[in-house]
């Protein structure tokens, strides 16, 4: 079945670390996302990609970033930069051919210990 | 800018109550319109979905009509029930630019 898989689910860091969450779908979509969800908020872009090998920021880029070297794939990574890294983050693609739905992964929720 | 305006929760509401949940959108075009939900501890899952003015969306009982006039989006449910309790999201997209979300608005609905 086709899906956009995250992981991993649960990820714990210690302050200044760097960590890099997964994101990967096999829908053949152009577009992916990461947006970051804090309790009782709602969904704050990071970074998006439009196509392989480009990729723009988002609303609350500082202290993250991203690649996209294969269609497939689009990791995050936390930079020690990142002030306030805990939070609930959700992987996304959509196609770009016409006004098409985005599909979310599970979710990747981080916390600094 | 283009933005998604939605009303603050939670709603809270008893089982088959009617639910509406207001959604107001700014776009420079003709966007796409959405509603999402997220359960507890889960991502986004496409709830229904319009793509043209007076466009209905539907599924699972619950409706939205593209309104243009009023650039408005909101979702209805004639009867809810408990296992409908979760965070509601209204969003547009516009062409092939990002997705633009609302702050999502939360359900309770008790028995």
């Amino acid at each position: 079945d086709g899906g956009i898989t995250q992981s991993p689910k649960y990820l714990f860091r210690k302050e200044g670390q760097n960590v890099t969450l997964s994101c990967e779908q096999n829908l053949n979509h152009d577009a992916m996302y990461w947006y970051r969800q804090d309790p009782g908020q709602g969904l704050r872009l990071i970074y998006y990609s439009q196509i392989v090998n480009d990729f723009q920021k988002g609303d609350i880029a500082e202290g993250y970033s991203v690649s996209r070297e294969k269609k497939e794939s689009f990791p995050l990574t936390v930079t020690s930069a990142q002030k306030n890294p805990t939070a609930f983050y959700l992987c996304a693609s959509s196609s770009r051919q016409g006004p098409a739905e985005a599909f979310f992964g599970q979710g990747t929720r981080l916390t600094v210990v | 800018g283009d933005s998604v305006t939605q009303m603050e929760g939670p709603v809270t509401l008893s089982e088959e109550a009617f639910l509406t949940i207001n959604c107001t959108y700014t776009a420079t075009g003709y966007p796409s319109l959405f509603w999402y939900v997220q359960y507890p501890g889960e991502g986004l899952q496409l709830l229904l979905k319009a793509t043209k003015a007076d466009d209905k969306g539907s599924n699972k009982g619950f409706e939205a009509t593209y309104r243009k006039e009023t650039t408005s989006f909101h979702l209805e449910k004639g009867s809810v029930q408990v296992s409908d309790s979760a965070v509601y999201f209204c969003a547009l997209h516009y062409n092939t630019d990002k997705l633009i979300f609302g702050t999502g608005t939360r359900l309770q609905v008790f028995p």
